[in-house]
Parts: structure tokens; C-alpha cells; sequence
């Protein structure tokens, strides 16, 4: 089946460590991106990629950092840097165009604890 | 004043309502427009995109006024499995020249039996 994964679905980290969540398509999709959301907030862009080996900072990308090895993953270190990193990570992805429909993986639930 | 607004709700209905949402947007350069669905601890998928001339996709209706830059869901005959946020979604042009989603916060239904 066609689709975004993300692992895992849930991860809780000790705070200080930096860590990374997987998103991988299979979907030939060009563009991806990572959006965080708080609870009764928008999803907000951290990083986003419009190609391979090219990406591009989002509105908060403070304490974040990104790889676009390969076409079909797009993986995001929440790094110590990070001040407030618990949070629902989600990542999507989209043909190139403006009106293509952006398709999500299921997300990342992290707890910093 | 955020770029996407969207009022946070909750609205709380009977099945068989009648429900409309508002969404204002800043940017008058914005050019796609999208309803997206999210249920609770889950991932965004898209409802339906905004035309300039509305459009109708069974039970929903999206309208889109470019002039007061705001957005509009009506959702007809309202039924318990409506009951999500409903993210209003709007494609702007970023500082670095390319294109990104910005997301409202989300309005939320409740629909009751």
C-alpha cells in the first residue's frame, strides 16, 4: 500500500538527549515537510524539503535538523537545543504544485520527560 | 493577528443540523485554499479543497470570498461521525520564495445525539 509512515508512534525521552523520528514515503512524492502541534494549536512548519539534498527552515526550526538523503524519507532530530520539545510531530507529504493534496503520516507522540 | 483564524469553537449540535464555520486569512496573496479534517489524536486528512466559485461535495459546501479573505465549510444534515476539528488551511508564499501550508488553530464540532 501507498502511504507516509511514521515510527514510532509513541516515544518518551530523558530531557538533554536529542532524538529522531523516522518518516518514510513510498508515494514518489517530491516535497515533505515536518509540522509540530500543541494541544488546541495549528500544526506549525518546522522544516520542509522540496527536493533531495535540499531543505528549508519553517517558521520554528529553533533547536531542529533535518536530512533529505533520499527521496522517500525526510528524518527529524529534535535536538537538547530544543526548549520545549513534548509535543505531537507530524510529517506530510505532496506532488510538486501548489494544488496537490498534502498527505500526512499518522504521527509522532514525544514525551520529554 | 495570526494568518489563518479560525474561532476554536466547540459548536455543539443535534444530528440533522445544520453547522457553518469561518475562517479569515491575512495573506491576500494566498492562493489555494483547503478544509481539512482532524479526529482527536489522529492525523489531518483533507476534506475538500476551496474554489472561487464554491463548491459542493455532498453533505459540505466550501465557499471562498477573496474580497473579505475569509473562507467558509457549511456542513448540512450533520451526523455523529462529523464530530472532528475542522482545520481551515491556506497555501502562502514564504520568505524564501517558495510555498507552504499555514494551518488554523482548528474549529471543533460536536455533534450530538
Amino acid at each position: 500500500d501507498g502511504g507516509i509512515t511514521q515510527s514510532p508512534k509513541y516515544l518518551f525521552r530523558k530531557e538533554g538527549q536529542n532524538v529522531t523520528l523516522s518518516c518514510e514515503q513510498n508515494l514518489n512524492h517530491d516535497a515533505m515537510y515536518w509540522y509540530r502541534q500543541d494541544p488546541g494549536q495549528g500544526l506549525r512548519l518546522i522544516y520542509y524539503s522540496q527536493i533531495v539534498n535540499d531543505f528549508q527552515k519553517g517558521d520554528i526550526a529553533e533547536g531542529y535538523s533535518v536530512s533529505r538523503e533520499k527521496k522517500e524519507s525526510f528524518p527529524l532530530t529534535v535536538t537538547s537545543a530544543q526548549k520545549n520539545p513534548t509535543a505531537f510531530y507530524l510529517c506530510a507529504s505532496k506532488l510538486a504544485g501548489g494544488k496537490s493534496e498534502q498527505f500526512f503520516g499518522p504521527g509522532t507522540r514525544l514525551t520529554v520527560l | 493577528r495570526k494568518e489563518v483564524e479560525q474561532d476554536p469553537g466547540p459548536f455543539n449540535v443535534p444530528e440533522g443540523a445544520t453547522v457553518a464555520f469561518n475562517c479569515t486569512y491575512s495573506n491576500s496573496a494566498s492562493q489555494s485554499f483547503f478544509w481539512y479534517r482532524q479526529d482527536c489524536r489522529k492525523e489531518p486528512k483533507l476534506l475538500m479543497s476551496v474554489y472561487s466559485s464554491g463548491n459542493e461535495d455532498g453533505r459540505f459546501t466550501a465557499q471562498l470570498n477573496r474580497a473579505s479573505q475569509y473562507i467558509s465549510l457549511l456542513i448540512r444534515d450533520s451526523k455523529l461521525s462529523d464530530s472532528a476539528t475542522y482545520l481551515c488551511v491556506v497555501n502562502n508564499l514564504l520568505d524564501t520564495g517558495r510555498r507552504a501550508l499555514t494551518f488554523g488553530s482548528g474549529t471543533r464540532l460536536q455533534v450530538q445525539p
